[in-house]
């Protein structure tokens, strides 16, 4: 398998601009998550899916932020209008529900974002 | 909300010298997550614990839950340039095998050939 697959790996923007990041999970994992990596507040998780239905978007910091999961197979994460300090590593990760799966999540490459 | 704190924050150790790195947190774990994650990239899973007392180890990493279940170490046995890298654990705090991770700060280790 090719892992959890990200696009952009990188993105450079200016403030205002809409910001849309990609992430195609594992196939077969029944849940997706996004994370923020910054230094001053670490990981964060921002919004899970299962079975493609947003579980639990307590994370997303503002409504500027909304992310969709069409299917099983993709998930974007938007952010409209972006802002200076959106500027973070985005992480997408999937994983597998279970005794047997651990529920280990497999994390992307990452989207390094940059608002201008 | 509950965090998980893990200490040091970073450690610079010279190559085949031994290590901890340690993970708190002030409520049970029912599952604890090791991550590392190499500079520029994705994090990647290294052990889970589940049990009261239980140790896993993979290659030169050792990695134990104590009996409470609230602290967790990582034992690094002579240390290699490859180790190096953000340590990070991770955990639902607050209910049984959950999915709502949250992750500890991180500690950042860099190991000198």
């Amino acid at each position: 398998d090719a892992g959890v697959i990200q696009s952009p790996r990188h993105e450079v923007t200016e403030m205002g601009q809409e910001v849309t990041l990609r992430c195609k999970p594992i196939s077969g994992h029944d849940y997706l998550f996004w994370y923020r990596q910054t230094m001053m507040r670490g990981l964060e998780l921002l919004i899970y899916f299962n079975n493609n239905v947003p579980i639990d978007d307590s994370g997303m910091p503002e409504d500027r932020f909304s992310a969709k999961m069409p299917n099983a197979s993709f998930s974007t994460l938007k952010i409209q209008p972006s802002e200076p300090r959106d500027s973070a590593v985005y992480f997408c990760a999937s994983s597998l529900k279970g005794f047997l799966a651990k529920n280990i999540q497999y994390f992307g490459a990452g989207t390094r974002l940059s608002v201008l | 909300s509950q965090e998980l704190e893990q200490s040091p924050q970073s450690l610079i150790v010279q190559e085949g010298k031994n290590l901890t790195i340690n993970c708190t947190s002030s409520k049970t774990l029912y599952g604890l997550y090791w991550y590392k994650q190499k500079y520029g990239e994705g994090l990647i899973f290294l052990m889970m614990l589940q049990k009261g007392g239980e140790e896993k180890s993979h290659e030169k990493i050792t990695a134990k839950l104590d009996e409470k279940k609230q602290q967790s170490s990582l034992h690094i046995t002579a240390s290699q340039p490859s180790h190096a890298g953000i340590y990070l654990c991770g955990a639902d705090p607050n209910r049984p095998y959950g999915q709502n991770f949250v992750f500890g700060p991180g500690t950042r280790l860099s190991v000198l050939p």
